[in-house]
C-alpha cells in the first residue's frame, strides 16, 4: 500500500526546535519530488519545501533559512527540521509526494505542531 | 505571480451538480493544476489533475462524479450526484521551478 506517516508534532517554545519524520511505504522516496506543507488552524494550505529527486531544495520566504527538508534513503523518511520556531509555525503539517506533473498525489495524515509558551 | 483564487464558498442540494472554480493569474493559462478535497477533521486528498489541454487524471478510486474541464485560465472541477460525504473544502494547487501554490480553498456545503 502506498502511504506517507508523519511523526514528531508537539508543543515546543517560541525559539525553539522540532524535527518531524515522514515514513513512506509503496514508493521510493529517493526517487521521487517530496513536499512538506501546513495548515494553520482554521487556515488553508501553504507549502513550506520541496527536495528533489537529485537532492536539491526549494523553500519559500515564509521559513527560508529556518526550516531544512531532507531525507534518508535507507529509511526511506523524509525530514522536516524546523529552527528558531515562532507562535505563528503553529500548524499540522503534512508530507506529501509531490510528483512533476500531477501535483501533490500522496499525503500524510498530518501531524500538529503547537508553538507556545 | 503565481496565483489561483477561489470563491470562498459554494452550495448546492444533495443529488444536485456543482461546479468549482479555480483561476489561474493572468499570463498562466497553460498551467495545469490539481484538486484536492479535505474533509472535516481529515487530512488533504488527490482528486485528479486538470490539464491546460483540459483533460484530467483522476487519482486512484475518485468516482466518476467528479470531473474536471477549463476555459482560458480557469480551471474547473464538477462534482455531479451530490453526496453528504462530498460537503468538504476544495483546494486547487499548481507549480512552476521553485514553487507550489494553493489557492485559498472553497468550501462547499451540501444542502
Amino acid at each position: 500500500e502506498v502511504q506517507l506517516v508523519e511523526i514528531g508534532g508537539g508543543l515546543v517554545q517560541p525559539g525553539g526546535s522540532l524535527r518531524l519524520s515522514c515514513a513512506a511505504s509503496g514508493f521510493i522516496v529517493n526517487n521521487n519530488y517530496m513536499s512538506w506543507v501546513r495548515q494553520a488552524p482554521g487556515k488553508g494550505l501553504e507549502w513550506i519545501s520541496v527536495i528533489y529527486s537529485g537532492g536539491s531544495t526549494d523553500y519559500p520566504d515564509s521559513v527560508k533559512g529556518r526550516f531544512t527538508i531532507s531525507r534518508d534513503n535507507s529509511k526511506n523518511t523524509l525530514y522536516l527540521q524546523m529552527n528558531s520556531l515562532r507562535v505563528e509555525d503553529t500548524a499540522v503539517y503534512y508530507c506529501a509526494r509531490d510528483t512533476v506533473s500531477d501535483g501533490f498525489d500522496i499525503w500524510g495524515q498530518g501531524t500538529m505542531v503547537t508553538v507556545s509558551s | 505571480q503565481l496565483v489561483l483564487t477561489q470563491s470562498p464558498s459554494a452550495s448546492a442540494s444533495l443529488g444536485a451538480s456543482v461546479k468549482l472554480t479555480c483561476t489561474l493569474s493572468s499570463g498562466h493559462s497553460t498551467y495545469a493544476i490539481a484538486w484536492h478535497q479535505q474533509q472535516p477533521e481529515k487530512g488533504p486528498r488527490y482528486l485528479m489533475t486538470v490539464n491546460s489541454d483540459g483533460s484530467h487524471n483522476k487519482g486512484d478510486g475518485i468516482p466518476d462524479r467528479f470531473s474536471g474541464s477549463i476555459s482560458d485560465t480557469e480551471r474547473y472541477l464538477t462534482i455531479s450526484s451530490l453526496q453528504s460525504e462530498d460537503e468538504a473544502d476544495y483546494y486547487c494547487q499548481t507549480w512552476d521551478t521553485g514553487i507550489r501554490v494553493f489557492g485559498g480553498g472553497t468550501k462547499l456545503t451540501v444542502l
